[in-house]
């Protein structure tokens, strides 16, 4: 299958201060990504739809001027959480639908995740 | 309104039985596509199963099937003889439209606990 990398894994900062974090999408072009947050024991929320030329698509509720999210070509996409909280502090996981012949009909190919904890 | 709605948030399954996985959505739109996703404690997304609206057949894979009940909108999964290693979170997810990058919803999942 395809594979997804996202960078880094585990991060700590300070509150205040912004975090960038990569996807990258190793052997395929992803037009599209998606990130998800997931708070412990919960399910995987969709924050927002990245769209690799054009501006991300955000989901309901969830601040655009929070969590910037740029793609800049077509293997990559990054989230910057912007002047992070403590209530910031989530695992965050980006995906990419496989390219035709990768994977089934659309299958979401995940990064490994992104713990952030903003103290 | 939940699009997809997994009832069960924990099961306890004997190490060797079959277990089934509830899973009902909801769409108005003809074309979509189920998932299910495994995630274990280590936090990576393991792809299990798809099945696409159109299909006649339930998917299957492995140990894994997917009893599809198109007029009931639902989308079980079915493991046959669990194993110890089957211990994780499982995820039903639905793509509501026809193309490979329409956004992906998930379900808040099932804790599923093998016991030996």
């Amino acid at each position: 299958g395809a594979v997804v990398s996202q960078h880094p894994s585990r991060v700590i900062c300070k509150s205040g201060t912004s975090v960038k974090i990569e996807c990258r999408s190793l052997d395929f072009q992803a037009t599209t990504m998606f990130w998800y947050r997931q708070f412990p024991k919960q399910s995987l929320m969709l924050m927002a739809t990245s769209n690799e030329g054009s501006k991300a698509t955000y989901e309901q509720g969830v601040e655009k001027d929070k969590f910037l999210i740029n793609h800049a070509s077509l293997t990559l996409s990054t989230l910057t959480v912007t002047s992070a909280h403590p209530e910031d502090s989530s695992f965050y996981i980006c995906s990419a639908p496989g390219g035709w012949g990768q994977g089934m009909d659309g299958e979401l190919f995940f990064g490994e995740g992104s713990r952030l904890t903003v103290l | 309104a939940q699009k997809i709605t997994q009832t069960q948030p924990g099961m306890f399954v004997q190490e060797k039985e079959a277990v089934t996985l509830d899973c009902t959505y909801d769409t108005s739109d003809p074309s979509y596509g189920l998932f299910w996703y495994k995630q274990p404690s280590s936090g990576e997304m393991i792809f299990l199963i798809y099945q696409g609206s159109y299909d006649q057949q339930n998917a299957t894979e492995g140990r894994y099937s997917l009893n599809f009940q198109k007029a009931r909108k639902s989308a079980n999964l079915v493991i046959s003889a669990s194993q110890l290693g089957d211990s994780a979170m499982y995820f039903c997810a639905m793509r509501e439209g026809p193309a490979r990058d329409d956004k992906i919803i998930f379900g808040k999942g099932t804790r599923l606990h093998i016991l030996p």
